[in-house]
């Protein structure tokens, strides 16, 4: 079946505008989270959704970054006034439920950012 | 958050065994071993996770001791699309996963 898609694959933009990444997870999953990877560095959590409640955004860097989830499925992360350390890949993910020590997340392929 | 340990990076030759260990002292009874990968410029993909026993699946082995303070991921015969970074991380309820920096595993032809 078809896996967590991302959209767009790669994105360049220039420093202060705002950029929106798109991520369409796997059908019937009611978990998706957001994760970013800058070069060299680790892979940093910073959002979460689970079906119908409040949003875990304790990740977030900042007031700049916002994330929706759309009828339980496509979720949009949207960066404000982009700044140049917000260059990173950005990875979306999804799980069955979210709420058990034995959930498995599906990664999509990233989408890559570059903020000029 | 529950904290692992693993080696910065390791070597094998191809097919042979990989034993890849991971340090996780501080273990609560409520949490999941997982081990993840990343291939080069892709997402990280699921390998395999436990609680207690050991367990096999297509892909790996996970060798859990018996006080579940270590655990070791094994690659029964490496090759070189298995060169990778393995992460190993403890999960328990509702929580996202929490990387670390993983193991850089290197296979040589």
């Amino acid at each position: 079946g078809a896996g967590v898609s991302q959209s767009p694959s790669n994105k360049v933009t220039e420093k202060g505008k705002d950029v929106e990444l798109r991520c369409d997870p796997i059908s019937g999953h009611t978990a998706l989270y957001w994760y970013r990877q800058s070069l060299g560095q680790g892979l940093e959590f910073l959002i979460y959704f689970q079906g119908n409640s409040a949003p875990d955004k304790s990740g977030l860097p900042s007031d700049r970054f916002s994330a929706e989830r759309t009828g339980g499925s496509v979720s949009t992360l949207t960066i404000q006034r982009t700044q140049q350390e917000d260059s990173a890949v950005y990875l979306c993910a999804s799980s069955l439920s979210g709420g058990l020590g034995t959930d498995t997340q599906y990664f999509g392929p990233g989408t890559r950012l570059t903020v000029l | 958050d529950a904290k692992t340990t693993q080696p910065n990076s390791m070597e094998s030759n191809e097919e042979e065994p990989v034993h890849l260990p991971c340090n996780h002292s501080t273990i609560s009874g409520t949490d999941y071993i997982h081990w993840y990968r990343q291939l080069p410029s892709q997402g990280p993909e699921y390998v395999i996770h436990g609680l207690t026993s050991n367990v096999n699946n297509r892909m790996a082995s996970l060798a859990i001791a018996e006080d579940r303070k270590s655990s070791t991921l094994i690659l029964h015969r490496a090759t070189l699309r298995d060169a990778a970074v393995y992460y190993c991380i403890l999960k328990s309820g509702n929580t996202p996963l929490v990387f670390g920096k993983g193991t850089r595993l290197s296979v040589i032809a």
